[in-house]
């Protein structure tokens, strides 16, 4: 398995708390990704990593931030979390590489918010 | 834009039967695909990309331009084949990104 490991794996939360998810790799890959993952919906990116401190959105960002300040570690951060928020959430790494480069993933956070 | 449809959400079939599991794509650029599995309450990991055009676990996935289709097929299914798979495509010219079909649960009965 790839070097990635996500903290923490489960958590609960009240609504309006503020929580914040690390993602941790060993890879030293370049491109790092927040997924959530929702029946009915597949993986949908909730922001990205291209390098450190170099980060964007994803489809479906609003609520979340993220912050790179070093390339091992990716932060996911809920600034007030609602029940919509309530998923499981992975993270995953990726090299520019070649043409059949692939993404690894870490074990996921199952986040509830109560 | 790119997207990737998984039109099944749950497929189930017998032990020993064929499998397909259907995906399609939209992407104006040259496509990369792979087909992921997520085994009970697991990470999800590669099952195969079709650059490699090869065959893992049993089974096989052919891109097919015309149709934009990357379906996965296995001519036998067993029961430890039971799991969520995902379609993916990398951008590898749109920051490395992959964006994921919503999955298709395959559930293979004894």
């Amino acid at each position: 398995d790839a070097g990635i490991t996500q903290s923490p794996r489960h958590k609960v939360t009240e609504t309006g708390t503020p929580v914040t998810l690390r993602c941790h790799q060993t890879e030293n890959h370049r491109y790092m990704y927040w997924y959530r993952q929702d029946p009915g919906h597949g993986l949908r990116l909730i922001h990205y990593s291209y390098g450190v401190k170099d980060t964007d959105k994803g489809e479906v960002s609003d609520g979340y931030s993220v912050s790179r300040s070093k390339t091992e570690d990716f932060l996911l951060t809920l600034e007030s979390a609602t029940s919509s928020q309530t998923s499981v959430y992975f993270c995953a790494i990726s090299d520019r590489g070649g043409i059949n480069t692939e993404a690894f993933f870490g074990q996921g956070t199952r986040l509830t918010v109560v | 834009a790119q997207r990737v449809t998984q039109p099944e959400k749950l497929l189930s079939v017998f032990k020993g039967a064929p499998v397909e599991l259907k995906c399609n794509y939209s992407y104006s650029g040259s496509p990369e695909l792979f087909w992921y599995v997520q085994y009970s309450r697991q990470r999800l990991q590669l099952l195969l990309r079709h650059i490699s055009r090869e065959s893992i676990k049993g089974f096989t996935a052919d891109l097919n331009k015309g149709e934009t289709s990357f379906h996965l097929k296995k001519p036998f299914a067993q029961e430890e084949d039971s799991a969520m798979y995902y379609c993916a495509l990398r951008a590898q010219y749109n920051f490395n990104k992959f964006y994921f079909g919503s999955g298709t649960k395959l559930n293979v009965k004894p």
